[in-house]
C-alpha cells in the first residue's frame, strides 16, 4: 500500500537559516497536503498541492509538489522561532483515498 | 463556531480499564476521524465515519471501537485499555471525503495506561 515517508525526522536550526524537508511516496499521488504542529498543539492545515510540479507560497515557506507527483518539498526560508514545530505532509492517491500522513519532521530553532 | 472539540484533555487508566473519548464537530461535516499520534509514528487512523451510523476500520482498529449516531459527534471506545494505548488520541472532521478535503483537528486527548 501507499506509504509517504518524510525526511529529516529532526531539524535543528539556527534562527535565520533556510531548511528544506521532504516528503516522498512510491506511488503516484493524487495531492498533497501539509500541516504544522506547534509543541503540545494539534495539526494544522496549512497549504495543498494538487498540479504536477505545482509551487505555492507562504511568506517565508515554499511548497512544491514533484513533477512525477511522487514527492513534496517545503522550503522554508530565513527561519525564525516561531517556525518551531512538527511539519507533517499528507498524501492520497484517489480522489477519493484517505490522507495518508507521514511521521512529521520536528524543527526545533535556536536563537 | 468552537470547530472540533474533544473531551476530556487527559486521563490516566489503569489497565483493563475502560473509557469512551468524546469528539463534537459544530461546521456539519460529513467524515470524521480517530487517529493515534505516537513518537516518530505520526498520525495513524484509528476508525472513521462517513456519515451519521457509518463507521469504518483505519489502519490501527484493534483495541478500539466508535459509533456515530449523531452527525455532529464521534465517540471512541476503549473497552479493556492496555498500556500500548498510551498515546495522545486526536479527532478531525472534514466535510466530505475527498483526498482534497482539509481536515480539521481538535485539540486533542492526552491518554495514560498504566
Amino acid at each position: 500500500g501507499q506509504q509517504v515517508m518524510q525526511i529529516p525526522q529532526y531539524q535543528h536550526v539556527q534562527e535565520g537559516e533556510d531548511f528544506t524537508t521532504y516528503c516522498n511516496s512510491s506511488t503516484t499521488l493524487s495531492n498533497i497536503q501539509w500541516y504544522k504542529q506547534r509543541p503540545g498543539g494539534h495539526p494544522v492545515f496549512l497549504i495543498q498541492l494538487v498540479k504536477s510540479g505545482e509551487v505555492k507560497k507562504q511568506k517565508r515557506l515554499t511548497f512544491q509538489f514533484g513533477e512525477a507527483k511522487k514527492n513534496s518539498s517545503l522550503h522554508i526560508t530565513a527561519t525564525q522561532t516561531t517556525d518551531v514545530g512538527t511539519y507533517f505532509c499528507a498524501a492520497a492517491e484517489g480522489s477519493w483515498g484517505k490522507l495518508q500522513f507521514g511521521a512529521g519532521t520536528q524543527v526545533v530553532v535556536t536563537p | 463556531n468552537a470547530g472540533v472539540t474533544q473531551t476530556p484533555k487527559f486521563r490516566v487508566l489503569k489497565t483493563g480499564q475502560s473509557m469512551t473519548l468524546l469528539c463534537a464537530q459544530d461546521m456539519n461535516h460529513e467524515y470524521m476521524y480517530w487517529y493515534r499520534q505516537d513518537p516518530g509514528m505520526g498520525l495513524r487512523l484509528i476508525h472513521y465515519s462517513v456519515g451519521e451510523g457509518t463507521t469504518a476500520k483505519g489502519e490501527v482498529p484493534d483495541g478500539y471501537n466508535v459509533s456515530r449516531l449523531k452527525k455532529q459527534n464521534f465517540l471512541l471506545g476503549l473497552e479493556s485499555a492496555a498500556p500500548s494505548q498510551t498515546s495522545v488520541y486526536f479527532c478531525a472532521s472534514s466535510y466530505e471525503g475527498r483526498s482534497t478535503d482539509t481536515q480539521y483537528f481538535g485539540p486533542g486527548t492526552r491518554l495514560t495506561v498504566l
